[in-house]
């Protein structure tokens, strides 16, 4: 595609259940990268994607955090037994390859109620 | 991991005004990207330096990536609403960014 496509862009969510969202990266990008932005701070960097290697999970902040790739295309991140704290906008990234300027998309803004 | 710090935390001025904000390391790198976010959206590339001492110029900004590589600047001249915003540093090959400056413009 033209860019990098989130989805669901809002989704409100009660404490306790799992989310699962989903990113959509620009066609050919094989670097792929998760981030969460609390309000008004700035990107914290979750998990990193490039091509078929091993992803670098250093950034999860526990193990209720996943994320999958299949290949070069779509990634899931899914976040289980959700807690008010993980209320925050997730804005996945793309790039040609790691050290190459990254292609935002406008993120899946998640409210933990 | 390259920490980066970004200063001023946060830039509130006028329109018209000059400002410049900053992006400091320990650490070299090999080149630094800036991006700028607006509220709602995703962080949008700026520009790339790669070269110690190098300048480039995107119309009333100038980014300017330090002799040693361990630091960038970013100047706006005549300051207008539009340029609101937070304004990210990242370094090649690291995936993670400044924590940002978070400027506004008052018309």
């Amino acid at each position: 595609g033209a860019g990098v496509s989130q989805s669901p862009s809002n989704k409100v969510t009660e404490k306790g259940k799992d989310v699962e969202l989903r990113c959509d990266p620009i066609s050919g990008h094989t670097a792929l990268y998760w981030y969460r932005q609390r309000l008004g701070q700035g990107l914290e960097f979750l998990i990193y994607f490039q091509g078929n290697s091993a992803p670098d999970k250093s950034g999860l902040p526990s193990d209720r955090f996943s994320a999958e790739r299949t290949g070069e295309s779509v990634s899931t991140l899914t976040i289980q037994r959700t807690q008010q704290e993980d209320s925050a906008v997730y804005l996945c990234a793309s790039s040609r390859a790691q050290g190459y300027g990254y292609t935002f998309g406008s993120g899946t803004r998640l409210t933990v109620v | 991991t390259q920490l980066l710090e970004q200063s001023p935390q946060f830039l509130s001025i006028q329109e018209g005004e000059n400002l410049t904000v900053y992006c400091n390391s320990s650490s070299v790198f090999s080149s630094l990207q800036w991006y700028r976010q607006e509220p709602g959206e995703g962080p949008v590339l700026l520009v790339t330096v790669v070269t110690g001492g190098e300048v480039k110029k995107l119309k009333r900004l100038t980014f300017q990536f330090g002799d040693a590589r361990k630091d960038s600047s970013l100047h706006i001249t005549a300051a207008q609403p539009g340029d609101t915003g937070l304004y990210l540093c990242a370094g090649y090959n690291d995936m993670r960014f400044g924590a940002g400056t978070r400027l506004t413009v008052k018309p």
